[in-house]
């Protein structure tokens, strides 16, 4: 496989479930990100991991706990997640900062909906 | 705080009409990029500028960078329902790794 792979693509959980996000990327990337994206709304970073360390928590909430084993593999853990939650979740990776940023490759993303 | 405006953000037009998008700052940006994304799909990289002034062309798509590092265009000649997407402009700043992110531009090419 090539670029960036998410699973599931679509995902329906209870407020009281708990569940996992999965990105993987076959670039040779060593920096992975998570995104929000709501209708009507820009992309909303979440989470930053560049060379396996968090660099960056957007005040996201404890409800989602983000988990990098290696640089080619990165997690969104979900728990008691509330209606709003529901969004296009999208992963993406890139070269960490070599000076300059020429962009990202996004995986195709993960429908979540919170019933 | 860097934010870029994207607009129109939304525009529907005929085949064949030609189309300009437009990204705005106040903000510098040391490189910029366009993604086109398609419906239950990711955002996909069409062009990155880094030069003021530098412009770009991907066939029927024409990209600039203002001299200012503030702005951007993406114009499309002779637009085709192929176009069709949710076009996304994202800036760095001087020694940022992340990209702050326009809120779309959602283009219709109607047949």
């Amino acid at each position: 496989e090539t670029g960036v792979t998410q699973t599931p693509r679509h995902l329906v959980m209870g407020m009281t479930n708990k569940k996992s996000l999965k990105c993987e990327q076959h670039l040779g990337h060593n920096a992975m990100y998570w995104y929000k994206q709501s209708a009507k709304k820009p992309l909303e970073l979440m989470f930053v991991y560049s060379l396996e360390e968090r660099v960056e928590n957007n005040s996201v909430p404890s409800r989602f706990s983000p988990e990098c084993p290696n640089s080619s593999h990165l997690f969104l853990h979900l728990h008691t997640l509330q209606p709003e939650d529901s969004a296009l979740y999208l992963c993406a990776s890139s070269q960490a900062w070599t000076g300059r940023n020429y962009g990202y490759t996004f995986g195709s993303g993960t429908r979540l909906t919170v019933v | 705080t860097q934010l870029l405006e994207q607009s129109p953000q939304f525009l529907s037009i005929q085949e064949g009409e030609n189309l300009t998008v437009y990204c705005n700052s106040s903000s510098v940006f040391s490189s910029l990029q366009w993604y086109r994304q398609e419906p239950g799909e990711g955002p996909v990289l069409l062009v990155t500028v880094v030069t003021g002034g530098e412009v770009k062309k991907l066939k029927r798509l024409t990209f600039q960078f203002g001299d200012a590092r503030k702005d951007s265009s993406l114009h499309i000649t002779a637009a085709q329902p192929g176009d069709t997407g949710l076009y996304l402009c994202a800036g760095a700043g001087e020694g940022a790794q992340k990209l702050v992110f326009g809120q779309g531009t959602r283009l219709t090419i109607n047949p």
